[in-house]
């Protein structure tokens, strides 16, 4: 079975410019979330949806980002315009339905703004 | 406020020996408490994970060690490999909703076992 997949690796953009990353969640999985790991600190949540509806998104950090989850199967993060801070890993993870259920994490995006 | 405080922030062990790892949490919500590997250039992955109601649980060489009163937590991983070499995170979650949850996660430990 495949796993979480994202898209792209690394990414290097300049500030003000927009970028678009991709996650494919484990099929099957209703429960989709992105979390950022900023140089050396922790992973921090950004968002999670159940099916196409984001359940919370209190992590989301500013309205430069926006993610939607259309159909609910992948999902996409934009941020427009990038900022410097905007630079870490962006992690996507899925699980099935209940609480209990584990996440799996993709190998993550490593955005760069110059 | 970071809710998972984690240390330390690296960690060179030799081959063969312990390697301890320590969290923290603010939260007495939090009723899960996983521990994360990483791997360079993979996501992290669910290592061994541990509820409140008991204090210590035990896979193969990794063992958490949990003390509710003090709301800490540690990974203790016995016989150090160099394949045990990664980022070790700790995280804490409220799994008690019914509904699925975020991780709150710690800053991180990098592991380095040396031969």
């Amino acid at each position: 079975e495949a796993g979480v997949t994202q898209f792209p690796s690394h990414s290097v953009i300049e500030k003000g410019q927009t970028v678009t990353l991709r996650c494919d969640p484990i099929s099957g999985h209703d429960n989709l979330y992105w979390y950022r790991r900023v140089m050396g600190k922790e992973i921090k949540f950004l968002l999670h949806f159940v099916k196409e509806s984001k359940q919370d998104e209190s992590g989301m950090p500013n309205n430069r980002f926006l993610a939607e989850r259309t159909g609910g199967t992948y999902s996409t993060l934009k941020v427009q315009p990038a900022e410097l801070e905007d630079s870490g890993v962006y992690f996507c993870a899925s699980s099935q339905e209940y609480s209990y259920n584990e996440q799996f994490f993709g190998p993550g995006t490593r955005l760069t703004v110059l | 406020q970071q809710q998972v405080k984690q240390s330390p922030q690296s960690l060179i062990v030799q081959k063969g020996g312990i390697s301890i790892i320590n969290c923290a949490y603010e939260n007495t919500a939090f009723d899960y408490f996983p521990w994360y590997q990483q791997f360079p250039g993979k996501g992290p992955a669910l290592l061994i994970a541990i509820r409140p109601d008991v204090s210590e649980k035990k896979e193969g060489r990794f063992t958490i060690s949990f003390n509710k009163s003090a709301k800490q937590f540690s990974l203790h991983i016995m016989d150090s490999q160099p394949g045990d070499s990664a980022t070790y995170f700790c995280a804490a979650r409220v799994l008690n909703t019914g509904t699925a949850s975020k991780l709150t996660f710690g800053t991180g430990t990098r592991l380095q076992v040396t031969l």
